[in-house]
């Protein structure tokens, strides 16, 4: 089964800490690719980062980067600097190639950034 | 228009009416989607088009039939929903094959409430 398990239902932290949230998945494909997406309170999703799957470095996006550990199928997003505006429900997922891309998603975490 | 847009935004329909929700890219992209988000579970992927062609199906009921005239536009027809349909439905759009990293771009969403 190809599934995404965000375990932190909710989170806050403090303006200007760092924050960790969790992501584990499962597939048998070996090749696929990660992501985090955000969704601000009545805004459109955005992608924050992305990571492929064969790639050992962890990808980074300014305050965001990710500890991607493949064979522990783990995937969290480390939020540097929170600011008020990282505020916002946050979705892991995992796109594989069958006919076309699939994409599985996690049930989120909400993220609430405290001033 | 930019990106992926969306109408209505929002929708109250009865049980016995037949309405329709309408997405539109503009990003020249060659795949679309339709999510359903309700809360505290997965984003649940409904349909996917490539090229115009519906290339998946995930197990949805025929109450709600997806039609994908051209690349650009996608509609999602809705007839006789039950309460439990009440959720964020979301289009996306992506370029396919990509080769190289599939972002999935998403639009605003249509709030469906069934009564």
């Amino acid at each position: 089964a190809q599934t995404v398990t965000q375990s932190q239902p909710e989170m806050s932290v403090q303006e200007a800490e760092t924050v960790t949230l969790s992501c584990t998945y499962d597939t048998s494909e070996n090749n696929y690719y990660l992501f985090w997406y955000k969704q601000p309170p009545s805004r459109q999703m955005i992608l924050v980062i992305r990571q492929e799957a064969y790639k050992q470095q962890n990808a980074t996006e300014n305050r965001f980067s990710v500890n991607f550990q493949k064979a522990a199928k783990s995937f969290s997003l480390k939020i540097s600097d929170s600011q008020l505006g990282d505020t916002a429900m946050y979705f892991c997922a995992f796109s594989i190639h069958s006919g076309t891309y699939k994409y599985i998603f996690g049930t989120g975490t909400r993220l609430k950034v405290l001033a | 228009e930019t990106g992926v847009t969306q109408t209505p935004r929002h929708l109250v329909m009865g049980m016995t009416n037949k309405k329709s929700l309408k997405c539109e890219q503009h990003l020249g992209h060659n795949a679309m989607y339709w999510y359903k988000q309700s809360a505290k579970k997965p984003l649940e992927l409904m349909f996917v088009y490539n090229f115009k062609e519906q290339t998946e199906n995930n197990s949805v009921p025929s109450r709600f039939s997806p039609e994908c005239p051209n690349s650009s536009h996608l509609f999602l027809h809705l007839h006789t929903l039950q309460p439990e349909d009440s959720a964020l439905y979301l289009c996306a759009s992506s370029q396919e094959p990509s080769g190289t990293y599939n972002e999935q771009f998403f639009g605003p969403g249509t709030r469906l409430t069934v009564l």
